[in-house]
């Protein structure tokens, strides 16, 4: 089946900062999505990006569907953006969401 | 509009009883989906419906464990004779159209808890 890899698996940054996730998968997909998966354990949607690119605030993503690959950015970076982040793809044919192993995420103020 | 509803948001259990997990999806939405995460670990698929058809099970355990959603009411998930390795986050997503070209919107999730 459909790997999904992500990188890096934990870090750590001080408040302001900015950062780069990665997500790599090994075939095609229908839909990839980034999730944010809050302290308290709830998953927050943040960008449904099958590919190209999108910006929302301090978040944006890129997906580059023919390379296999999906980036998001999260700039100036506050406590609140402490969690962990998930990718999801969906690989053809398929019904359901592949999530990666997810990367924890501590900002520290 | 209110996102997905699931319920209860803790339970806790003793081996050998019934867990249920209900989950009502988004206004519009008929498609359901059910994962389970284990602590420290990422989401993992179990079941995939739309109202009185199950469309794909491959992620579901082929014993004790069994999902339905009627023409009227809330997904079901439920679980008989519960062991300690149940003990999981259960997650409910939604979405109008099926996951190849749609979003997913995920419920708060059920802690199960297995004494």
């Amino acid at each position: 089946g459909i790997q999904v890899e992500q990188s890096p698996p934990d870090l750590i940054l001080q408040e302001g900062a900015n950062s780069t996730l990665r997500c790599n998968f090994s075939d095609s997909v229908n839909n990839l999505q980034w999730f944010h998966q809050n302290p308290w354990g709830q998953l927050i949607n943040l960008f449904y990006i099958p590919s190209g690119t999108k910006q929302n605030g301090r978040l944006s993503a890129t997906t580059v569907a023919t390379e296999r690959y999906s980036l998001l950015y999260i700039s100036s970076s506050q406590t609140t953006d402490s969690g962990v982040y998930f990718c999801a793809v969906s690989p053809y044919n398929n019904n359901d969401m592949r999530f990666g192993a997810g990367t924890r995420l501590t900002v520290k103020p | 509009n209110a996102g997905v509803m699931q319920n209860p948001r803790h339970l806790v259990r003793r081996r050998g009883q019934e867990a249920r997990l209900r989950c009502s999806p988004m206004k519009g939405h008929s498609h359901v989906y059910w994962y389970r995460q284990l602590p420290e670990e990422g989401l993992k698929f179990m079941v995939y419906l739309q109202k009185e058809n199950i469309i794909d099970e491959s992620g579901m355990p082929k014993e004790r464990f069994s999902a339905e959603f009627p023409k009227e009411g809330p997904s079901i998930l439920r679980i008989q004779q519960v062991v300690r390795g149940d003990s999981a986050a259960y997650f409910c997503a939604s979405s109008p159209r099926g996951v190849r070209t749609d979003t997913q919107y995920f419920g708060p999730g059920t802690r199960l808890t297995v004494l």
